[in-house]
């Protein structure tokens, strides 16, 4: 059964770098069939999408974050990470990790897409402060 | 860029029916993804593509789309149901981006 797991500091200083780590297990991070996520929600705030990195490389952001975000995977360890640079206290969320579907069904001969988040890690509390 | 709205709170009593609803220009074009969360939980998925339950969820958990609006429907809520309900979708931009919901709180009395 596949399994997320982030990790990373708990605390982190206004103006600095956020940076996590997303660890899969019980499957491969290189499988062409899924792509992966990060989601966070602010304390009492609902879900916001934060970025996806395909299979490919390919790596897609929100439009708010793109500037301060990246995401990168380590195949060889079967990770991966988010780094948000220049974060205050708006940034303050719990992250979550999770694996991306995509799938696609006919109606008639008109294709429609759809995509899923899961599993879900179980998400790790980022505060910012100093 | 896309918007996915939802009713912030809904009610049911035990064992009736009860429609969550999700609006946006996106769904004309995809299907919504729905997740339940419970307090201090990560989100679960309930329901996928145009009417898809992952294993392990009930039956009586199902979805629909019309239009601009996905519903996710729960045939006799149990009170283990009451939870936070988010919907989500590919970005009608077609680039890959997501967007969710700011969801429905689903209390059942």
């Amino acid at each position: 059964q596949l399994q997320l797991q982030e990790s990373g500091p708990g605390l982190v200083k206004p103006s600095e770098t956020l940076s996590l780590t997303c660890t899969v297990s019980g499957g491969s991070i290189s499988s062409s069939s899924y792509y992966w996520g990060w989601i966070r929600q602010p304390p009492g705030k609902g879900l916001e999408w934060i970025g996806s990195i395909y299979y490919s490389g390919s790596t897609y952001y929100n439009p708010s974050l793109k500037s301060r975000v990246t995401i990168s995977v380590d195949t060889s360890k079967n990770q991966f990470s988010l780094k948000l640079s220049s974060v205050t206290a708006a940034d303050t969320a719990v992250y979550y990790c999770a694996r991306g579907g995509l799938g696609i069904t006919m109606i008639v001969v008109v294709p429609r897409q759809y995509n899923w988040f899961d599993p879900w890690g179980q998400g790790t509390l980022v505060t910012v402060s100093s | 860029s896309s918007e996915l709205t939802q009713d912030p709170a809904v009610s049911v009593a035990l064992g009736q029916t009860v429609r969550i609803t999700c609006q946006g220009d996106s769904l004309r074009s995809y299907y919504a993804s729905w997740y339940q969360q419970k307090p201090g939980q990560a989100p679960v998925l309930v329901i996928y593509g145009k009417n898809n339950r992952p294993s392990g969820i009930p039956d009586r958990f199902s979805g629909s789309s019309s239009g601009n609006t996905a519903s996710l429907t729960i045939t006799g809520a149990q009170a283990e149901d009451e939870a936070d309900y988010y919907c989500n979708s590919r970005d009608s931009s077609g680039n890959h981006h997501v967007v969710f919901g700011g969801g429905t709180k689903l209390t059942v009395l």
